[in-house]
Protein backbone atom coordinates (compact mmCIF):
# COMPACT_ATOMS: atom_id res chain seq x y z
CA UNK A 1 0.00 0.00 0.00
CA UNK A 2 0.84 3.41 -0.26
CA UNK A 3 3.16 4.25 2.81
CA UNK A 4 5.70 7.70 3.39
CA UNK A 5 9.24 6.24 4.35
CA UNK A 6 11.42 8.50 6.56
CA UNK A 7 14.79 8.94 6.30
CA UNK A 8 17.01 8.59 8.16
CA UNK A 9 15.60 5.93 10.74
CA UNK A 10 17.49 7.23 13.49
CA UNK A 11 19.54 10.92 13.83
CA UNK A 12 21.41 11.84 17.54
CA UNK A 13 22.76 15.39 17.02
CA UNK A 14 23.69 18.53 19.91
CA UNK A 15 21.38 20.97 21.37
CA UNK A 16 21.39 23.81 19.00
CA UNK A 17 22.23 21.95 16.12
CA UNK A 18 19.37 21.89 12.89
CA UNK A 19 18.16 18.47 12.35
CA UNK A 20 16.43 17.31 8.87
CA UNK A 21 14.24 13.86 8.42
CA UNK A 22 13.13 12.83 4.43
CA UNK A 23 10.29 11.31 3.77
CA UNK A 24 9.04 9.69 0.01
CA UNK A 25 6.20 8.39 -1.01
CA UNK A 26 4.88 6.58 -3.61
CA UNK A 27 1.73 7.90 -5.25
CA UNK A 28 -0.19 11.21 -5.47
CA UNK A 29 -1.55 13.25 -2.55
CA UNK A 30 -4.03 15.26 -1.15
CA UNK A 31 -1.65 16.20 1.17
CA UNK A 32 1.39 15.56 3.92
CA UNK A 33 1.64 15.64 7.46
CA UNK A 34 4.06 15.65 9.60
CA UNK A 35 3.80 14.35 13.19
CA UNK A 36 5.61 13.76 16.71
CA UNK A 37 5.60 11.03 18.92
CA UNK A 38 7.15 11.05 22.46
CA UNK A 39 7.98 7.56 24.20
CA UNK A 40 4.81 5.33 24.24
CA UNK A 41 2.33 8.79 24.01
CA UNK A 42 0.25 9.41 21.14
CA UNK A 43 1.32 10.92 18.61
CA UNK A 44 1.10 15.03 17.75
CA UNK A 45 0.02 16.76 14.63
CA UNK A 46 2.96 19.31 14.00
CA UNK A 47 2.34 20.79 10.32
CA UNK A 48 0.29 19.66 7.28
CA UNK A 49 0.86 20.75 3.52
CA UNK A 50 -0.93 20.42 0.72
CA UNK A 51 -0.14 19.20 -2.59
CA UNK A 52 -0.03 22.82 -4.54
CA UNK A 53 1.82 24.07 -1.94
CA UNK A 54 6.14 23.62 -1.89
CA UNK A 55 7.31 25.05 2.00
CA UNK A 56 5.50 25.74 5.15
CA UNK A 57 6.57 27.10 8.29
CA UNK A 58 5.38 26.75 11.64
CA UNK A 59 7.90 28.34 14.55
CA UNK A 60 11.34 26.22 14.80
CA UNK A 61 9.78 23.88 12.05
CA UNK A 62 10.11 24.28 8.15
CA UNK A 63 8.58 21.81 5.92
CA UNK A 64 9.21 21.16 1.93
CA UNK A 65 7.53 19.37 -0.52
CA UNK A 66 8.32 18.26 -3.63
CA UNK A 67 5.61 16.51 -5.86
CA UNK A 68 7.96 15.84 -8.98
CA UNK A 69 9.84 13.47 -6.22
CA UNK A 70 7.16 12.42 -4.18
CA UNK A 71 9.34 13.87 -1.19
CA UNK A 72 9.27 15.42 1.62
CA UNK A 73 11.74 17.30 4.51
CA UNK A 74 10.90 18.27 7.86
CA UNK A 75 13.56 20.58 9.03
CA UNK A 76 14.06 21.56 12.74
CA UNK A 77 16.36 24.48 13.56
CA UNK A 78 18.22 24.93 16.98
CA UNK A 79 17.35 22.04 18.39
CA UNK A 80 16.69 21.63 21.79
CA UNK A 81 16.41 18.36 24.05
CA UNK A 82 13.10 18.57 24.39
CA UNK A 83 12.85 18.19 20.45
CA UNK A 84 13.88 14.79 21.41
CA UNK A 85 10.74 12.14 19.88
CA UNK A 86 10.06 10.26 16.81
CA UNK A 87 8.64 11.64 13.57
CA UNK A 88 6.87 10.39 11.19
CA UNK A 89 4.84 11.72 7.78
CA UNK A 90 2.02 11.01 6.49
CA UNK A 91 -0.01 10.58 3.10
CA UNK A 92 -3.69 10.17 2.01
CA UNK A 93 -3.89 9.48 -1.63
CA UNK A 94 -5.29 11.86 -4.48
CA UNK A 95 -8.85 10.21 -4.07
CA UNK A 96 -11.47 11.19 -3.14
CA UNK A 97 -11.72 12.38 0.51
CA UNK A 98 -12.46 9.29 2.40
CA UNK A 99 -9.09 7.89 2.04
CA UNK A 100 -6.85 6.22 4.79
CA UNK A 101 -4.49 8.35 6.24
CA UNK A 102 -1.30 6.04 5.82
CA UNK A 103 2.39 6.44 8.03
CA UNK A 104 5.60 5.92 7.63
CA UNK A 105 8.01 4.07 9.95
CA UNK A 106 9.37 7.65 11.28
CA UNK A 107 12.78 8.56 12.12
CA UNK A 108 14.21 9.02 15.81
CA UNK A 109 15.11 11.79 16.73
CA UNK A 110 17.26 12.60 20.05
CA UNK A 111 19.11 15.87 20.98
CA UNK A 112 21.89 15.75 23.72
CA UNK A 113 22.77 19.03 25.75
CA UNK B 1 -10.87 20.09 26.02
CA UNK B 2 -11.27 18.44 22.64
CA UNK B 3 -9.62 15.20 23.23
CA UNK B 4 -10.16 11.60 21.85
CA UNK B 5 -10.17 9.34 24.87
CA UNK B 6 -9.37 5.76 24.85
CA UNK B 7 -9.94 3.00 27.46
CA UNK B 8 -8.35 1.04 28.65
CA UNK B 9 -4.67 2.50 28.33
CA UNK B 10 -2.91 -0.91 29.98
CA UNK B 11 -4.38 -4.54 29.06
CA UNK B 12 -3.59 -7.70 29.43
CA UNK B 13 -5.40 -10.45 28.47
CA UNK B 14 -4.90 -14.60 27.41
CA UNK B 15 -5.40 -16.09 23.91
CA UNK B 16 -9.47 -16.47 22.71
CA UNK B 17 -10.51 -13.90 25.44
CA UNK B 18 -12.99 -11.14 23.42
CA UNK B 19 -12.13 -7.85 24.50
CA UNK B 20 -13.17 -4.48 23.40
CA UNK B 21 -11.29 -0.70 23.06
CA UNK B 22 -13.23 1.93 23.76
CA UNK B 23 -12.78 5.43 21.72
CA UNK B 24 -14.45 8.37 21.54
CA UNK B 25 -14.16 11.50 20.52
CA UNK B 26 -15.69 14.90 21.20
CA UNK B 27 -14.99 16.94 18.59
CA UNK B 28 -18.03 16.16 16.36
CA UNK B 29 -15.55 14.68 13.56
CA UNK B 30 -16.50 12.35 10.80
CA UNK B 31 -13.33 10.69 10.13
CA UNK B 32 -12.23 7.87 13.25
CA UNK B 33 -9.14 5.30 12.33
CA UNK B 34 -7.30 2.74 14.55
CA UNK B 35 -3.84 2.09 14.43
CA UNK B 36 -1.25 -0.78 15.82
CA UNK B 37 2.14 0.53 16.26
CA UNK B 38 5.27 -2.89 16.59
CA UNK B 39 8.93 -1.85 16.93
CA UNK B 40 10.40 -1.50 13.46
CA UNK B 41 7.06 -1.34 11.71
CA UNK B 42 5.56 2.02 12.83
CA UNK B 43 1.99 2.46 12.60
CA UNK B 44 -0.09 0.56 10.36
CA UNK B 45 -3.54 1.02 10.04
CA UNK B 46 -5.98 -1.26 11.25
CA UNK B 47 -9.68 0.00 9.98
CA UNK B 48 -11.30 3.68 9.72
CA UNK B 49 -14.50 5.04 9.55
CA UNK B 50 -15.72 8.68 7.33
CA UNK B 51 -18.68 8.62 8.97
CA UNK B 52 -21.87 6.84 11.02
CA UNK B 53 -22.39 3.19 9.86
CA UNK B 54 -19.53 3.61 7.40
CA UNK B 55 -16.22 1.34 8.08
CA UNK B 56 -13.16 0.67 5.76
CA UNK B 57 -10.72 -2.07 6.09
CA UNK B 58 -6.98 -0.26 6.38
CA UNK B 59 -3.88 -3.11 6.07
CA UNK B 60 -3.78 -5.03 9.35
CA UNK B 61 -7.89 -5.76 9.84
CA UNK B 62 -7.49 -9.53 9.86
CA UNK B 63 -8.70 -10.51 13.87
CA UNK B 64 -10.18 -7.32 14.19
CA UNK B 65 -13.64 -5.36 14.10
CA UNK B 66 -15.27 -2.28 14.91
CA UNK B 67 -18.47 -0.09 14.67
CA UNK B 68 -19.60 3.15 14.22
CA UNK B 69 -23.02 3.08 15.53
CA UNK B 70 -22.85 6.57 16.82
CA UNK B 71 -20.36 9.17 15.53
CA UNK B 72 -18.06 9.95 18.18
CA UNK B 73 -17.74 6.20 19.42
CA UNK B 74 -15.49 3.99 17.19
CA UNK B 75 -14.95 0.22 19.17
CA UNK B 76 -12.22 -2.09 18.66
CA UNK B 77 -13.25 -5.28 18.72
CA UNK B 78 -11.02 -8.41 19.28
CA UNK B 79 -13.61 -11.64 18.57
CA UNK B 80 -10.50 -13.82 19.56
CA UNK B 81 -7.15 -12.43 20.52
CA UNK B 82 -3.67 -14.13 19.85
CA UNK B 83 -0.20 -13.20 21.50
CA UNK B 84 0.36 -11.91 17.50
CA UNK B 85 -1.99 -9.17 18.36
CA UNK B 86 0.09 -7.68 21.45
CA UNK B 87 0.44 -4.47 20.35
CA UNK B 88 0.23 -0.44 21.21
CA UNK B 89 -2.86 0.52 19.56
CA UNK B 90 -4.37 3.96 18.97
CA UNK B 91 -7.53 5.74 17.96
CA UNK B 92 -7.46 8.62 16.03
CA UNK B 93 -9.97 10.95 14.76
CA UNK B 94 -10.33 14.52 12.36
CA UNK B 95 -12.81 15.89 10.48
CA UNK B 96 -12.81 15.44 6.78
CA UNK B 97 -12.51 18.20 3.84
CA UNK B 98 -12.63 18.13 -0.11
CA UNK B 99 -8.55 18.44 0.39
CA UNK B 100 -8.15 15.01 1.78
CA UNK B 101 -8.03 13.72 5.86
CA UNK B 102 -7.47 16.90 7.93
CA UNK B 103 -4.93 16.52 10.81
CA UNK B 104 -5.57 13.82 13.08
CA UNK B 105 -5.88 13.90 16.97
CA UNK B 106 -4.30 10.86 18.73
CA UNK B 107 -5.38 9.34 21.62
CA UNK B 108 -2.88 8.00 24.41
CA UNK B 109 -2.53 4.62 23.45
CA UNK B 110 -3.64 0.65 25.01
CA UNK B 111 -1.06 -1.61 25.84
CA UNK B 112 -2.48 -4.88 24.62
CA UNK B 113 -0.65 -8.09 25.78
CA UNK B 114 -1.68 -10.79 24.70
CA UNK B 115 -0.78 -14.77 26.89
Amino acid sequence: SQQGEEDPQALSIQEGENATMNCSYKTSINNLQWYRQNSGRGLVHLILIRSNEREKHSGRLRVTLDTSKKSSSLLITASRAADTASYFCATDADKQAGTALIFGKGTTLSVSS
Amino acid sequence: EAQVTQNPRYLITVTGKKLTVTCSQNMNHEYMSWYRQDPGLGLRQIYYSMNVEVTDKGDVPEGYKVSRKEKRNFPLILESPSPNQTSLYFCASSSVTGTGVSPLHFGNGTRLTVT
